[in-house]
């Protein structure tokens, strides 16, 4: 348990279908990420949110928009997805400045029908 | 630009030493890291060595750092089965944040009875 939360484990939704994930942490951290994970890919940094606030957008498609409501919560609303899209969804926390690591969750195993 | 490459795949006999490769592009970078991520998990930070290190030692695991090389490799001794995962790496500048974390593809080890 890394102290980072993310909810569901795993969705399957259609390309025409509205969803969001969640992810929460208690680590007292002021930064929250977005990570796509795709087979024998790195690591796509999506989004980064420090003090609630967007810093980075790695030129994400507009079906994927984030929401940060507090520096604990950070969503990732879903709508009219494509089957590449299909994914492990990443989200972690640290405290900046970067002292060691990043904490991940385990993850949202995302698959679009 | 930066890049991280590593081995997709490794097999090991239980009881033997695994060694997972990993080479680096970014010659500012400061901090690299190991990371771990079992079946249907996140990732978990095993280790991070700082590059002004060229070893560090943590009961199974060594890192050696060759900084001029731009390698960095990973031992594991007396593998044993609970260690098949997916082991990353990833580095970043030492004035960096973690949105500045570049990651390797991973390589999936799987350990062998």
């Amino acid at each position: 348990e890394t102290g980072v939360t993310q909810t569901p484990r795993h969705l399957v939704m259609g390309m025409t279908n509205k969803k969001s994930l969640k992810c929460e942490q208690h680590l007292g951290h002021n930064a929250m990420y977005w990570y796509k994970q795709s087979a024998k890919k790195p690591l796509e940094l999506m989004f980064v949110y420090n003090f609630k606030e967007q810093t980075e957008n790695n030129s994400v498609p507009s079906r994927f928009s984030p929401e940060c409501p507090n520096s604990s919560h950070l969503f990732l609303h879903l709508h009219t997805l494509q089957p590449e899209d299909s994914a492990l969804y990443l989200c972690a926390s640290s405290q900046e400045p970067l002292n060691t690591e990043a904490f991940f969750g385990q993850g949202t195993r995302l698959t679009v029908v | 630009g930066e890049d991280v490459e590593q081995s997709l795949f490794l097999s090991v006999r239980e009881g033997d030493s695994s060694v997972i490769n990993c080479t680096y592009t970014d010659s500012s970078s400061t901090y690299l890291y190991w990371y771990k991520q079992e079946p249907g998990a996140g990732l978990q930070l095993l280790t991070y060595i700082f590059s002004n290190m060229d070893m560090k030692q943590d009961q199974r695991l060594t890192v050696l750092l060759n900084k001029k090389d731009k390698h960095l490799s990973l031992r594991i001794a007396d593998t044993q089965t609970g260690d098949s995962a997916i082991y990353f790496c990833a580095e970043r500048p030492s004035s960096g944040s973690a949105r500045q974390l570049t990651f390797g593809s991973g390589t999936q080890l799987t350990v062998l009875p």
